[in-house]
Parts: C-alpha cells; sequence; structure tokens
C-alpha cells in the first residue's frame, strides 16, 4: 500500500466524451505525476504537477489537462475520448525538494478506462 | 533523451531457481534507475532504486540489481523464484539531479511466469 489513490477504479466513456480521473497524493508529498499505460505496454509519462503547477510535460495532446489543488491531490482531464484513449491511468506521488527534484515516485492502482 | 531496453517480453522459470531480468538503458546525463513490479489488475510497487551510492542495490522480496555503467545495465536478480514472484516487472530511468523534473521513462515491461 503506497497511499496514494485514485477513482474511479473503471470506467467506460465513448468517444467524443470527457472524463476527470482523480488521484489523492500520499500524505505529506506535493508532487503528482499522471502516466498513461496502453495494454502490454510500459507506463507512459503525461505531465507532472508540482505545488499546484505544471512541471513537465510527456507528448501528449492538449485535449490532455490537469489540476493539482492546495492539498495536493489532481485531477487528469481527458477531452474529445478517442478510442485509442483506452488505458490504464496511473498517478505517481512524491515529496519534491524543488522543482526540479527527482524523488522516488510511488503509483497508485489507477483508473482502467474504456472508450467505445 | 532517456530510454530503457527490456530484453524478453516474458521469462519462465521453475520454483527455486534464478531469476534474471535484463535492463539496459541511455542516457546522455547520469541516471537514476528503478525496477517496478506490477501484479495483474494492480499498480506499480517499487522494488528498488539506484540513486548513484552503491552499485549493488537490494530491494524488497530478495530482489538486487547491480548497475554497470560500462555496460548501461542495470539487471534484475533474485536467487530462488517464489511463485508469488509472477508478475510484470518494468525497468524505468530518469535523469540525476539537474534541473529537469521527475519523469520516469520505462521500458516495455517483462512477463516473469513461475512453473512450480
Amino acid at each position: 500500500e503506497t497511499g496514494v489513490t485514485q477513482s474511479p477504479t473503471h470506467l467506460i466513456k465513448t468517444r467524443g466524451q470527457q472524463v476527470t480521473l482523480r488521484c489523492s497524493s500520499q500524505s505529506g508529498h506535493n508532487t503528482v505525476s499522471w502516466y498513461q499505460q496502453a495494454l502490454g505496454q510500459g507506463p507512459q509519462f503525461i505531465f507532472q504537477y508540482y505545488r499546484e503547477e505544471e512541471n513537465g510535460r510527456g507528448n501528449f495532446p492538449p485535449r490532455f489537462s490537469g489540476l493539482q489543488f492546495p492539498n495536493y491531490s489532481s485531477e487528469l482531464n481527458v477531452n474529445a475520448l478517442e478510442l485509442d484513449d483506452s488505458a490504464l491511468y496511473l498517478c505517481a506521488s512524491s515529496l519534491a525538494a524543488s522543482r526540479g527534484g527527482q524523488e522516488t515516485q510511488y503509483f497508485g492502482p489507477g483508473t482502467r478506462l474504456l472508450v467505445l | 533523451a532517456q530510454s530503457v531496453t527490456q530484453l524478453g517480453s516474458h521469462v519462465s522459470v521453475s520454483e527455486g531457481a534464478l531469476v534474471l531480468l535484463r535492463c539496459n538503458y541511455s542516457s546522455s546525463v547520469p541516471p537514476y534507475l528503478f525496477w517496478y513490479v506490477q501484479y495483474p489488475n494492480q499498480g506499480l510497487q517499487l522494488l528498488l532504486k539506484y540513486t548513484s551510492a552503491a552499485t549493488l542495490v537490494k530491494g524488497i522480496n530478495g530482489f538486487e540489481a547491480e548497475f554497470k555503467k560500462s555496460e548501461t545495465s542495470f539487471h534484475l536478480t533474485k536467487p530462488s523464484a517464489h511463485m508469488s514472484d509472477a508478475a510484470e516487472y518494468f525497468c524505468a530511468v530518469t535523469r540525476a539531479g539537474g534541473t529537469s523534473y521527475g519523469k520516469l521513462t520505462f521500458g516495455q515491461g517483462t512477463i516473469l511466469t513461475v512453473h512450480p
């Protein structure tokens, strides 16, 4: 148990819809990273939030957006869903001493999204 | 840019046999390296990490890995496999220090099967 929780655990949407996934970070952590794991592949970095600001982004289109709240929980929003967005979405929290910190990331159980 | 290659998408061993999962990395800057394990329908659990201290790193559940800069490798081993080790294993790299954020770049994963 890492103390990182995600909701919902499973979700089914149709193409073109919008979805919001939620993540509660481990107590005391100030950084949240989001990853997309397609079936049979390793996780791919979407973006990271440090103290409520985006702190780096992977190769994902702007319809993937996020927020981090004052309590350091986070949301991942995906607009205009496409079939290829079907995946396991993982969030990871960490405690970074600074914006460039390289602290160990602890993962939640993930949200499995299916787009029909 | 950083990358990770995990040699062998599937590894099968007998219970009690040596486990060896291979990971080679590419990085233009000193790396931090990680091994994570993923059980079916779960998130990622940290097994061990290398952060430029000792090159031989011991992790949980009897696993260890050795950082070999000359070979750009970080192979995961366990002397004696247990049935409960059956899972998918991911090697990941991030850059050490600097002003970069803690983006993890993962390999494609290796599925470990343990036969009785």
